[in-house]
């Protein structure tokens, strides 16, 4: 069982803003930021997200923050290139492993 | 621009070993952890193994531990990740990444290797 859960599946219609959750089951991540990795058709990943910085040459739809528990990615405007599997991931120094969340396929209608 | 090539992948019967292998370009290698993620066959992503700048510290999947050994070659900007005693459930496209503001999480993503165990 992750350490890290998000939904299964989230879908909207193109221009809506939805917004993906990884919650951590535990507190053991501490203040280690979490990345938010894109995946189309099992390709190779994309980062998305890096705690509430978007790498060079991700769009401004993408948004990241974290509270407590949860970290969110949020797409403001919606496009039909954003349909992909997204996952989240941070450290765990308990573990001294980096955890990944099972994954959310974000379709878009 | 960082680039990260993998090679090593193939098929290899259960019991087996394989040594896979990461090329790195384009961002400072000696500064960096670097990692390998895998994903099997319909699943998602995990983490398999990272190790420090130093190549002194390093980390592994509970999974894999006393089974693979991540490596690195300083010199010539290479990670490896030597498997041995592999399994089935080992089967999966291998990723080699690194960092990218936070050295324990992924900035960049080489395409993957595939592995297959089976006989």
């Amino acid at each position: 069982q992750s350490a890290l859960t998000q939904e299964a599946s989230v879908s909207g219609t193109v221009g809506q803003k939805v917004t993906l959750s990884c919650t951590r089951s535990n507190n053991n991540m501490g203040n280690y930021a979490v990345g938010w990795y894109q995946q189309i058709s099992h390709g190779a990943p994309r980062t998305v997200m890096l705690g509430n910085s978007p790498p060079s040459g991700i769009p401004d739809r993408f948004s990241g923050s974290q509270s407590g528990t949860t970290a969110s990615l949020t797409i403001s405007g919606l496009q039909p290139e954003d349909e992909a599997d997204y996952y989240c991931s941070t450290w765990d120094y308990s573990l001294n492993a980096v955890v990944f969340g099972g994954g959310t396929k974000l379709t878009v209608l | 621009d960082v680039q990260l090539v993998e090679s090593g992948g193939g098929l290899v019967q259960p019991g087996g070993s394989l040594r896979l292998s990461c090329e790195a370009s384009g961002f400072t290698f000696g500064n960096s952890w670097m990692s390998w993620v895998r994903q099997a066959p319909g699943k998602g992503l995990e983490w398999v193994a990272n190790i420090r700048h130093d190549g002194i510290e390093k980390h592994y999947l509970e999974s894999v531990k006393g089974r693979f050994t991540i490596s690195r070659d300083a010199a010539k900007n290479l990670v490896f990740l030597q498997m041995s005693g592999l399994r089935a459930d080992d089967t999966a496209v291998y990723f080699c990444a690194s960092p990218l503001n936070y050295q324990l999480q992924f900035g960049f993503w080489g395409t993957g290797t595939l592995v297959t165990v089976s006989s």
